[in-house]
């Protein structure tokens, strides 16, 4: 059984489209994040979720917006899509926030937009 | 604010030989530490942590020691199979008390038979 698994795992997109990531965790962690991987491989934290609560939102396009139904499952629209937005999103969680934690990474959502 | 630097890659080793990538750190306070692999076409694994200084981590036959008076926590293997092939990061919690990990730019190992 996966512990992390996103869907879709590619999404390619026109420019201006809107469009939503899935992420779930069978783990039974409290803690969600979504980060961002960029074509240089560098990877940045846009938002955590505990408990279905809003805990850490990065600088990010408020084009983004996270959405977290249950402990389980975090989601991520974005809106009016653009060419920077290209890159690998990857979902992972936690049991708890602190800062010890092991997080949990899905295999990653490969987003392209022409 | 906190942040990660490592060696830029790509490291090209034959099979066998040492591994060492340089990760150092700045961070206000006291962070955890970790090394965190990435195979081709996957999600992130940790590798390996370190809480507090002077702590040793290590996993697979990896190691690294969290050093606070160089603020360094370098990764070393002794003998790299192809196997461990991947992309290796170095990363920190920052302050602030939330587990927000600040990632290193990355280091690409290549290991040939």
């Amino acid at each position: 059984d996966t512990a992390v698994s996103q869907t879709p795992k590619y999404l390619v997109t026109q420019m201006g489209n809107d469009k939503s990531i899935k992420c779930e965790q069978n783990l039974g962690h409290d803690t969600m994040y979504w980060y961002k991987q960029d074509s240089k491989k560098f990877l940045k934290i846009m938002f955590s979720y505990n408990n279905k609560e809003l805990i850490i939102n990065e600088t990010v396009p408020n084009r983004f917006s996270p959405k977290s139904p249950d402990k389980a499952h975090l989601n991520l629209h974005i809106n009016s899509l653009e060419l920077g937005d290209s890159a690998v999103y990857f979902c992972a969680s936690s049991q708890g926030r602190g800062a010890n934690n092991e997080q949990f990474f899905g295999p990653g959502t490969r987003l392209t937009v022409l | 604010g906190d942040s990660v630097t490592q060696m830029e890659g790509p490291v090209t080793l034959s099979e066998e030989a040492c591994l060492t990538i340089n990760c150092t750190y700045t961070a206000t306070g006291y962070p955890s530490l970790f090394w965190y692999v990435q195979y081709p076409g996957e999600g992130l694994q940790l590798l390996l942590k370190a809480t507090k200084a002077d702590d040793k981590g290590s996993n697979k036959g990896f190691e690294a020691t969290y050093r606070k008076e160089t603020t360094s926590f370098h990764l070393e293997k002794g003998s790299v199979q192809v196997s461990d092939s991947a992309v290796y990061f170095c990363a920190l919690t920052a302050s602030g008390g939330y587990n927000k990990l600040i990632f290193g730019a990355g280091t690409r190992l290549a290991v040939h038979p």
